[in-house]
């Protein structure tokens, strides 16, 4: 069946950096796109951006450039979110999620915690 | 950028009531509208996409409708299950925003 399976938690320190795995099985992986979507605690869905799985191009929301980094490794049918210089605000769950619209599935998601 | 705006915030309903969630676009997008289900510690659930088309699976309880600006979620009778909280998200161009949420409650 389809699914996207993701890096477990993480527990960063402020200016860290985490990276987050997404790894695609039960689909040809380069036939969707791939998005991220952000959970922070007690707060709603926030569409982070997306990849071109055939380009590796990608696409940040307002708010998500800079020091967050979308990449992918076909050959594994893996993508990645990289979030540099982490901040406690970035406290969150990291979701992927296939689709070039509507988004299915979800991987399970990544809890992100940014703490001293 | 298209913001997306959710009505109500929250709401209580009886088991077996008819339950209504609308969300609204600032620009006309369209039928490029999908709708979430997410349960507290589970994945978000892809519900309806295309505006009305119910996703595989989804209980015939759920439908969608709405065209342009104006969209509603209606679940014709609300289970214990249903229990969550319920996004709209557009998608006819990025960034592809959510609404803020409606969290659905048993009265």
């Amino acid at each position: 069946q389809v699914q996207l399976v993701q890096t477990g938690s993480e527990l960063k320190k402020p200016g860290a950096s985490v990276k987050v795995s997404c790894k695609a099985s039960g689909y040809t992986f380069t036939d969707y796109a791939l998005n991220w979507v952000r959970q922070a605690p007690g707060q709603g869905l926030e569409w982070m951006g997306w990849i071109n799985t055939n380009t590796g191009n990608p696409t940040y929301a307002p708010g998500f450039t800079g020091r967050f980094v979308f990449s992918l490794d076909t050959s594994v049918s893996t993508a990645y979110l990289q979030i540099s210089s982490l901040k406690t605000e970035d406290t969150a769950v990291y979701y992927c999620a296939r689709g070039g619209g509507w988004l299915d599935p979800w991987g399970q998601g990544t809890l992100v915690t940014v703490s001293s | 950028d298209i913001q997306m705006t959710q009505s109500p915030s929250s709401l209580s309903a009886s088991v077996g009531d008819r339950v209504t969630i609308t969300c609204r676009a600032r620009q006309g997008i369209s039928n490029y509208l999908a709708w979430y289900q997410h349960k507290p510690g589970k994945v978000p659930k892809l519900l309806i996409y295309a505006a009305s088309t119910l996703q595989s699976g989804v209980p015939s309880r759920f439908s969608g409708s709405g065209s342009g600006t104006d969209f509603t979620l209606t679940i014709s009778s609300l289970q214990p299950e249903d229990v969550a909280t319920y996004y709209c998200q557009k998608y006819n161009s990025a960034p592809w925003t959510f609404g803020q949420g409606t969290k659905v409650e048993i009265k």
